[in-house]
């Protein structure tokens, strides 16, 4: 069965100190890795996708990679703006989403 | 334009009473979702609609009943729900079913309240 793991469970910063999030998974034939971020009482907002490993992608103070069995979600620089829960997920068949328990950052000033 | 829409924001329902949740995309993506999730929990699947038909229902029980009025619309009828059902409900889109550009785009849900 496929399953997502993420680590930390909770994550806390100082402003400008970079760091990474790790998300493992175990899956039969990767259809896509996904990272949302998601703020208290909020829906989740879409990040990246990651196909292949060795792709990485960027945004702003963000940058994804991923391997054969994991993915990173490296923050350079974080601003307390960038306090949220970030989720990892994975594709099962064509359509369910397999998320992991997310990691909750926060970035104090 | 990459949002989902969904009303109302709150929901408070006895649990007798019979309400809808309603969702709306206009990026003319062909699947839409319903998710749920529970406080400090990631969201879990409940439906899929793929072009306007049921393609996925995850064990959900009947008293959450999913419609797809059209390509654009997505409703959630409930009716006798219990108070384990309080949660956030969550819609999503994406512009394929299949293969590229599956990427799920999240409304900001509603809070649902059971009494």
């Amino acid at each position: 069965e496929d399953q997502v793991t993420q680590s930390p469970e909770a994550l806390r910063l100082q402003e400008g100190e970079s760091s990474s999030l790790n998300c493992s998974y175990t899956v039969s034939g990767l259809r896509g890795l996904f990272w949302y971020r998601q703020d208290p009482g909020k829906g989740p907002e879409f990040l990246f996708t990651l196909y292949s490993a060795g792709e990485e992608k960027e945004k702003e103070r963000l940058k994804a990679t991923l391997t054969k069995k994991e993915s990173f979600l490296h923050i350079t620089a974080p601003k307390p703006e960038d306090s949220a829960t970030y989720l990892c997920a994975v594709l099962q068949g064509a359509q369910k989403l397999v998320f992991g328990q997310g990691t909750r950052l926060t970035i104090n000033p | 334009d990459t949002e989902v829409t969904q009303t109302p924001k709150h929901l408070v329902m006895g649990m007798t009473n019979k309400k809808s949740l309603k969702c709306e995309q206009h990026m003319g993506h062909r699947a839409m979702y319903w998710y749920k999730q529970k406080a400090k929990k990631p969201p879990e699947l409940m439906f899929v609609y793929s072009y306007e038909k049921l393609s996925i229902n995850e064990s959900v029980p009947s008293r959450f009943s999913p419609e797809c009025p059209n390509s654009s619309l997505l409703n959630l009828h409930l009716h006798a729900l219990q108070p384990e059902d309080s949660a956030l409900y969550l819609c999503a889109s994406s512009q394929e079913v299949s293969g590229a550009y599956n990427e799920q785009f999240f409304g900001p849900g509603t809070r649902l309240t059971v009494l």
